[in-house]
């Protein structure tokens, strides 16, 4: 089984810190992906990276960066922590589209809670 | 961009079947998948529509319309444990299609 392993499973942050959400996953997945996810908004694609030390913007990477130096482990980072950043954050691990099939589907962590006070 | 569209909450009884619809808009398309959230847990993957028509996997069952951009999570038997968040997400051209966007989440009660 796919095992994708989140650092925290709740945290509390001051507004301006700088904050790091690790993420590791064992299935050797070139695709790996950070979420956040906010009542009946789903889940919203912060980043998407598809390789080491590659990554792709999704739909709100505003006051995010990533990092991914090795294939295995992908952390996000909130440079400077503002009270509008409070949310579930999920971790998301897949292989390529197309790579033994057109699906594949992703593997989530359990999520940090992150609150900013 | 893209959207998707699906209720926000379902009610139903234990042994009842309910249906989850998804209406969707994206560039390009290549499938419509469905996850499981219980509260507090990860999201799971359910199934999967690359082309029209129905998929089954026990009791879960998913359908797809790519003409009318619309698809379906079909629950039989619904059981108290089935009680959960269920979420679409289309796989459109973005990056080869390996990016999901998903919809708001569909929050499943299961009555006795």
């Amino acid at each position: 089984d796919v095992k994708v392993t989140q650092s925290s499973r709740y945290l509390v942050k001051r507004t301006g810190e700088k904050v790091f959400l690790e993420c590791v996953q064992d299935m050797d997945h070139e695709n790996m992906f950070w979420y956040r996810q906010d009542p009946g908004l789903g889940l919203r694609l912060i980043y998407f990276s598809y390789d080491v030390k590659m990554k792709e913007k999704g739909d709100i990477p505003e006051g995010y960066s990533v990092s991914r130096e090795k294939k295995e482990r992908f952390s996000l980072i909130l440079e400077s922590a503002s009270t509008n950043q409070t949310s579930m954050y999920l971790c998301a691990s897949s292989l390529p589209r197309g790579q033994g099939g057109s699906n594949q589907p992703q593997h989530f962590g359990d999520g940090t809670r992150l609150s900013i006070l | 961009g893209q959207s998707l569209e699906q209720p926000s909450e379902v009610t139903a009884v234990e042994g009842a079947i309910v249906q989850i619809n998804c209406t969707y808009q994206t560039s390009g398309f290549y499938g419509l998948s469905w996850y499981q959230q219980h509260d507090g847990g990860a999201p799971t993957f359910l199934s999967y529509n690359g082309l029209d028509g129905l998929e089954e996997t026990g009791r879960f069952s998913s359908f797809l319309s790519r003409s009318d951009s619309y698809g379906y999570l079909l629950l039989q038997e619904l059981q108290m444990k089935d009680s959960a968040s269920y979420f679409c997400a289309v796989r459109d051209e973005n990056n080869a299609g390996n990016m999901l966007t998903f919809g708001g989440g569909t929050r499943l009660m299961v009555k006795p």
